[in-house]
Formats: C-alpha cells, sequence, structure tokens
C-alpha cells in the first residue's frame, strides 16, 4: 500500500495564478483533510472532508476551495495564489476508530511558494 | 476557541537520557489527545493516543501522561537514541488542533 501520496512535492507560483493539489489515499479512509504548515504556528485545517461528495471548512479556509468526487481522492485548490498561501501543505486521512477516535495518516507535503 | 500549547524551545539532550515534552492546552476538554512524530520534509506519523480516562500509556520507550485537572499531558522518552531527533507534535481529538510541536535533539 502506497498509503496516502501527494501530487506535486514542489511548486513555485506567481501571485495570481491557480492550481490543484492533489491527495490519493488507499487505505480506504473515510475522512481527508488539508492541513498547512507553516513556522511556528503547527498545523492548521483547511478543509476536510468526512466521506465523498461531503466537505466541510477548517480554521483557515480563506483562499482554498476542495473537492472529494472519489472516495480515494481529496483535490485542494488554489484560485488565485498569494504570498500569504506560501506554506508546505499536509494531507491526511483517517477511519473513525473505537469508541470515536481518529488517528490520521498524513502524506508527505507539498512545498508551495508563491512569489 | 480551544487553544494548545507545546515546549516552545528546543530541547537538546544527552543519549540515553529521558526527555519530557509537555503539551498544554485550554478552552476544552479532549475526549483523547495523541502524539505524533515528524522528521524533516516528511508528515507526522501517529505515535501514541491516551484517553481522558487513562492516566498513562506506554510504548516501547515512550510514555504518555494525561491530566486533565492541568489540562496538560506530558510525553517522555526514556533512554533516548540520536535517531529519537525529530519534532514532536500533540494533536486534540476532533478538534482537529495540533500544537505548534517541540523538536528533540538527542546527542550521541
Amino acid at each position: 500500500n502506497a498509503g496516502v501520496t501527494q501530487t506535486p512535492k514542489f511548486r513555485v507560483l506567481k501571485t495570481g495564478q491557480s492550481m490543484t493539489l492533489l491527495c490519493a489515499q488507499d487505505m480506504n479512509h473515510e475522512y481527508m483533510y488539508w492541513y498547512r504548515q507553516d513556522p511556528g504556528m503547527g498545523l492548521r485545517l483547511i478543509h476536510y472532508s468526512v466521506g465523498e461528495g461531503t466537505t466541510a471548512k477548517g480554521e483557515v479556509p480563506d483562499g482554498y476551495n476542495v473537492s472529494r468526487l472519489k472516495k480515494q481522492n481529496f483535490l485542494l485548490g488554489l484560485e488565485s495564489a498569494a504570498p500569504s498561501q506560501t506554506s508546505v501543505y499536509f494531507c491526511a486521512s483517517s477511519s473513525p476508530g473505537l469508541a470515536g477516535t481518529d488517528t490520521q495518516y498524513f502524506g508527505p507535503g507539498t512545498r508551495l511558494t508563491v512569489l | 476557541s480551544q487553544k494548545i500549547e507545546q515546549n516552545s524551545e528546543a530541547l537538546n539532550i544527552q543519549e540515553g537520557k529521558t526527555a519530557t515534552l509537555t503539551c498544554n492546552y485550554t478552552n476544552y476538554s479532549p475526549a483523547y489527545l495523541q502524539w505524533y512524530r515528524q522528521d524533516p520534509g516528511r508528515g507526522p506519523v501517529f505515535l501514541l493516543l491516551i484517553r481522558e480516562n487513562e492516566k498513562e500509556k506506554r510504548k516501547e520507550r515512550l510514555k504518555v501522561t494525561f491530566d486533565t485537572t492541568l489540562k496538560q499531558s506530558l510525553f517522555h522518552i526514556t533512554a533516548s537514541q540520536p535517531a529519537d531527533s525529530a519534532t514532536y507534535l500533540c494533536a486534540l481529538d476532533y478538534k482537529l488542533s495540533f500544537g505548534a510541536g517541540t523538536t528533540v535533539t538527542v546527542r550521541a
């Protein structure tokens, strides 16, 4: 099993450009998440999905959109990139466990720079 | 909203010693708390989960405690090794809130 994979690994954008980050998981997990990680701020949840066709906002959703058309894929879109969106983006997936616990499996990350 | 804080300073310790990391939270009572390890350039990896009704949890050389009165979790790495050098993150249950992490460096 590949686990959680992310495409691309690195990307440089100019302000105003758009792009889509792809996350794929092969563990048949129901839940998927997108986080961004900035120095000194830890992981912050952007959007998440609890099932195919459903999405919800996290802590920092502005400037991002997501789609979950297939259970195994979760896409993160930036419509008009801004320098403030320079960050490392992590995708994660999980399947609710015993007594409602939720352990997440993370992808390797995408390093995005917006100039 | 809930807030989660970890040791702000990096932790440098000698091989063989015990590293103790702190995770404090406010404005929330989590049903469980998780600890993850993150190596440079990689995604976090799950280590341990402790529930609100558990005082202590162990896995090999790792030990986690959970004090709901103090709103604090402690993460211990005993008999530390250079391979334990990494950043360790704590996370609050369903709130999906992660601390900024504590970077541990173990000197040989």
